[in-house]
Order: C-alpha cells, then sequence, then structure tokens
C-alpha cells in the first residue's frame, strides 16, 4: 500500500523558516515525481511546487518562487519542502502527492498534510 | 499561468440527482484535465484523469468529458457519499499546475 506521511509542520513567527518533510512507502520512490500542494484554512487547493523523479526537473508557484525550495532524498524515500522567509499567508494544510503514473501530471495518492500556521 | 474556473462554486442537489460541475481554462489544455473529490477533514482523492478516464476504484456514475477550454465532471446519480467538494486540475503545463476554486456539493 502506498502512504505518504507528511511531518515538519507547527506554529512559526512571520520571516522565519521551516522544513516539511514528507516519508514515502509501498512504492518505487525514485520512479515517480512528487509535489507539495497547499490548502490554506477553508479555501481551496493550491499547487505549491513538484519535483521529477531525478530532481532535474522543478517547479514552483509563483507566490512561493524564490522563498521554497523542494527536494528529494531518494535513498532515504523522502520528499522535503524548505520554506523561507514565512509570510501569514503561507498559513496551511500542506499536502505531500505523488503522480498517479510516470509522467503523469495528477496525483494519486496524497498524503494526510501537515498544518502550517505562520503567526506572530 | 493557466487560470482554471469552475461553475458553479456551490451547488443543492437531492440523493438521484444528475449534476454536472463545469470547468473552464484560460487557455486551451488539450485534454490535460483532471477531478478531485475532498471532503471534510480528508486529502483529495482522484476521480478523473485526462478529461475522461475514470480512475481505478471510482464509480462509473462518475464521467468526465471535454477538450480544449471547456470540461464537465457528470455525476449521473448522487450518492449519499457524493456530498463533498470538487476541484479540477490542469497537467498541460508541466511543472506549473493549477486547480479550479471548487465547487462545494450540498445536500438540498
Amino acid at each position: 500500500e502506498v502512504q505518504l506521511v507528511e511531518s515538519g509542520g507547527g506554529l512559526v513567527q512571520p520571516g522565519r523558516s521551516l522544513r516539511l518533510s514528507c516519508a514515502a512507502s509501498g512504492f518505487t520512490f525514485d520512479d515517480y515525481a512528487m509535489h507539495w500542494v497547499r490548502q490554506a484554512p477553508g479555501k481551496g487547493l493550491e499547487w505549491v511546487s513538484g519535483i521529477s523523479w531525478n530532481s532535474g526537473s522543478i517547479g514552483y508557484a509563483d507566490s512561493v518562487k524564490g522563498r521554497f525550495t523542494i527536494s528529494r532524498d531518494n535513498a532515504k524515500n523522502s520528499l522535503y519542502l524548505q520554506m523561507n522567509s514565512l509570510r501569514a499567508e503561507d498559513t496551511a494544510l500542506y499536502y505531500c502527492a505523488k503522480e498517479a503514473t510516470i509522467s503523469a501530471g495528477w496525483f494519486d495518492p496524497w498524503g494526510q498534510g501537515t498544518l502550517v500556521t505562520v503567526s506572530s | 499561468d493557466i487560470q482554471m474556473t469552475q461553475s458553479p462554486s456551490s451547488l443543492s442537489a437531492s440523493v438521484g440527482d444528475r449534476v454536472t460541475i463545469t470547468c473552464r481554462a484560460s487557455q486551451s489544455i488539450s485534454s490535460y484535465l483532471n477531478w478531485y473529490q475532498q471532503k471534510p477533514g480528508k486529502a483529495p482523492k482522484l476521480l478523473i484523469y485526462a478529461a475522461s478516464s475514470l480512475q481505478s476504484g471510482v464509480p462509473s456514475r462518475f464521467s468526465g468529458s471535454g477538450s480544449g477550454t471547456d470540461f464537465t465532471l457528470t455525476i449521473s446519480s448522487l450518492q449519499p457519499e457524493d456530498f463533498a467538494t470538487y476541484y479540477c486540475q490542469q497537467s498541460y503545463s508541466t511543472l506549473g499546475y493549477t486547480f479550479g476554486q471548487g465547487t462545494k456539493l450540498e445536500i438540498k
């Protein structure tokens, strides 16, 4: 069974940093692109960032470009999101998601999310 | 960036109804359109990919259609477990994906 377990969320002050992790199991991690998608409280889904299987291709939403960095460690079956210069508007539940098939662009499954709250 | 617009934003319907949700892209995205269902407190679940392909395990009452800029998600006969929020997502722009704002389907 494919499992994605996010961690690293919490309460952080504006301007500070946080690193999210996603531990993957149940599939060949280094075959698939991976993504972060967030959802602000009571709001819709926003794709944040994605990374190809070999880290050769990376993309970011304009809202986080220059502040967030996605990375992966295929040896550890783990995905990361380094979030710097955090703002109140970054407050959200952050989901880790696997591309459903190789080079698919659609996401299945998703983890249960880790909550990031940016507040003083 | 490709903008995705769903309509309606919310919808009330009854068990057994046929329901259609629309998603429009700001430019042509061929068939690179996917649909998700999200229930309160849960992660989104993939329903339809590539505009019209049903994800494994998803009931056949769900169907998708469209290409270019206009797409629809149809539920042929609403079941109690279908009341949720639905999102479309374009996968045309590789590593530049966007979601629609969501359609909340409520019980009438």
